[in-house]
């Protein structure tokens, strides 16, 4: 069946190192990709996302690089901060179905 | 925007008690979807309504749980009878509509003694 995988399940990063988050998915149908944030107590919120028409996208210090050939796409954190601490999450979903599949979470610690 | 709101935010009941988990969508998203999240199993896609019609119900896992959307500001999951095994953060998100992404409450925290 589908599925995400997601690399790794902790990382440990000191303040204003990057940190980076790899997924794998296996439906070449998926054409969407968000990144989800979690923090302690709260849902998931959306951080970015990247559609598979295009192979990197940017927000200050938040990028989403997508390889559609492999299958894989990652998330880079630059200049983290402690505030970056959370469990992260991917996704991919095709188009029609709504339907995401997420991976199983990065808990991103960011040691001051 | 007011967000998902899901109610409540906790609930502590004992095994046998019926459940019910309550949730109201985004103004103008039309599909509406209920997780289940867990340690063991992470996030739980139990099934998704669009436009109030269930369209997936695959994720539920027995028939113990139910779900409704009588209308486009109203859905609610039920768990009867209640299980501690049922124990786990459900949210409920909503998107507005295909392409879009989903957003998501806060959660209800559930434990089922």
């Amino acid at each position: 069946g589908e599925n995400v995988e997601q690399h790794p399940s902790t990382l440990s990063v000191q303040e204003g190192d990057s940190a980076v988050i790899k997924c794998t998915y296996s439906d070449s149908a998926s054409n969407y990709f968000p990144w989800y944030k979690q923090e302690l107590g709260k849902g998931p919120q959306l951080i970015i996302d990247i559609r598979s028409n295009v192979g990197e996208k940017k927000d200050q210090r938040i990028a989403v690089t997508l390889n559609k050939t492999a299958k894989h796409f990652s998330l880079h954190i630059t200049e983290t901060q402690p505030e970056d601490s959370a469990v992260y999450f991917c996704a991919a979903a095709t188009s029609g179905t709504y339907k995401y599949i997420f991976g199983t979470g990065t808990r991103l610690k960011v040691l001051a | 925007d007011a967000g998902v709101i899901q109610s409540p935010r906790h609930e502590v009941t004992e095994m046998g008690q019926e459940v019910t988990l309550r949730c109201k969508p985004i103004s103008g998203h039309n599909s509406l979807f209920w997780y289940r999240q867990t340690m063991m199993r992470g996030l739980e896609l139990l099934i998704y309504f669009n436009n109030n019609v269930p369209i997936d119900d695959s994720g539920m896992p027995e028939d113990r749980f139910s779900a409704k959307m009588p209308n486009a500001s109203f859905s609610t999951l039920k768990i009867q009878p209640s299980e501690p095994r049922d124990s786990a953060v459900y949210f409920c998100a909503t998107l507005r509509g295909g392409g879009q992404p989903q957003h998501f409450g806060d959660g209800t925290r559930l434990s089922i003694l």
